[in-house]
Formats: structure tokens, sequence, C-alpha cells
């Protein structure tokens, strides 16, 4: 079945540093992907998203790109801040109007 | 505009108890989700209405788990009786139908069963 792939956290960085949390997905045809965010005690947010293959989706510093050869969708940030602190989920949906698939999430923690 | 609403935040009930969450969308939004987060894993499916009718509830334990939409507005989430297992931050969402905005999420309720 349909299903995402986050890398194992947490990922513990200093203030600054370069941002990489790995995503891969397995699914029929053509989803959508996205990255939720999850700041402690709130509810998840959308963080960004991408409907199509090559597109970028780009949000407060943060990009991924649709990767359909290697089914992926990595999230990067050039220079993290300590208030980006929070769980990173990665999702997909296969198909306008259906349910979200969710990896586990990989906790970031930055360090001033 | 205003959020989703969940209500309560917290909920503690002893096991084979029962237990009640409410939801409130985004006003206009047509589709409602809710999702089970257990700690350390992402959000799962547990059942998608749209307007006042199931779409999907095939990850529904029923033999427990039941939930309503009246009206196509609020929804409510139980679980008779619950168990250990239960415990978890259960989710709600909504979603105009045909988009690829994403999701709307509530804050969600977080349930510890003792």
């Amino acid at each position: 079945g349909d299903s995402v792939t986050q890398m194992e956290g947490p990922v513990t960085l200093s203030e600054e540093a370069f941002l990489t949390i790995n995503c891969t997905y397995t699914a029929t045809g053509y989803p959508s992907l996205f990255w939720y965010v999850q700041y402690p005690g709130e509810g998840l947010q959308l963080l960004l998203k991408a409907t199509k293959a090559d597109d970028k989706g780009s949000n407060k510093g943060f990009e991924a790109t649709y990767r359909k050869e290697t089914t992926s969708f990595h999230l990067e940030k050039g220079s993290v801040q300590v208030s980006d602190s929070a769980v990173y989920f990665c999702a997909l949906s296969t198909q306008a109007g259906t349910a979200l698939i969710f990896g586990k999430g990989t906790t970031l923690s930055v360090s001033s | 505009e205003a959020g989703v609403a969940q209500s309560p935040r917290y909920k503690i009930i002893e096991k084979r108890q029962s237990v009640a969450f409410w939801c409130n969308p985004i006003s206009g939004h047509a589709t409602l989700y809710w999702y089970q987060q257990i700690l350390g894993q992402g959000p799962k499916l547990l059942i998608q209405f749209q307007n006042n009718g199931v779409v999907d509830d095939s990850q529904l334990p029923k033999d427990r788990f039941s939930a309503e939409r009246l009206k196509g507005v609020d929804s409510t989430l139980k679980i008779q009786p619950a168990k250990l297992e239960d415990s978890a931050v259960y989710l709600c969402a909504s979603s105009l139908a045909q988009t690829e905005n994403g999701y709307t999420f509530g804050s969600g309720t977080r349930l510890t069963v003792v």
C-alpha cells in the first residue's frame, strides 16, 4: 500500500546549520506531497507542498523538491533557527480530497 | 478565519470507561477527518466524512470507536470501552472538497487511559 518513510530522529543542530530531513514515498500514480510541522503543544501546520514532479515547495526558508525518479521529497533549510525546533512530518495524498498518509515524524532540536 | 476547534484538550480516563471528543471544522469545509496520533508515530486516519456521509472508515475499530457528523458540521468521536492502547492524541482536520491545498488541523485532544 501507499506509505511514507522519513529519516529517524532526533536531529540535533546548532543555530545557522544546514538542515536536511529525508523523505521517500511509495504510491501508485502521482501523489501530492506535503511537509507538516508540529510545534510543542500545537497542532499540525502545513509547511509546504508540491503537486507534481519537479515542483518545488517553499515556505519560511524551507524547501522541498518533488523527485519522481527517486520517489523523494527531502526537506531542506540553509540556516536553521532555534524557533525551528519542532517535529516535521512528511505526508502524501493520492488524490484531491482524500486523507493524508503520514510518515512517523522527525524531531528537530536546534540549540543556540 | 477561525481554525478547527477541538475539545477537550486533555482527558484522563480509566480503562473500560467511555469518552467523547468534539470537533468544529472551519466554516464551509465539507470534508472532515479524525486522526489518531500515538506517541512517536505519525497521525493515522480513523474516519473521513464528506458533509454528513462517511467516505472512509476502513481503519476505525468499529467494535469500540464510533463517530458521527450531524448536519454536516460538528463531529463527535466516541470510544467505548477504552483500552490502554487508545492513549493518543486525537486530531480533527477539515478541508474544502477537491482541493490540493492541504488540510487544517485542530490542536487535538490528548487522551490518557490508565
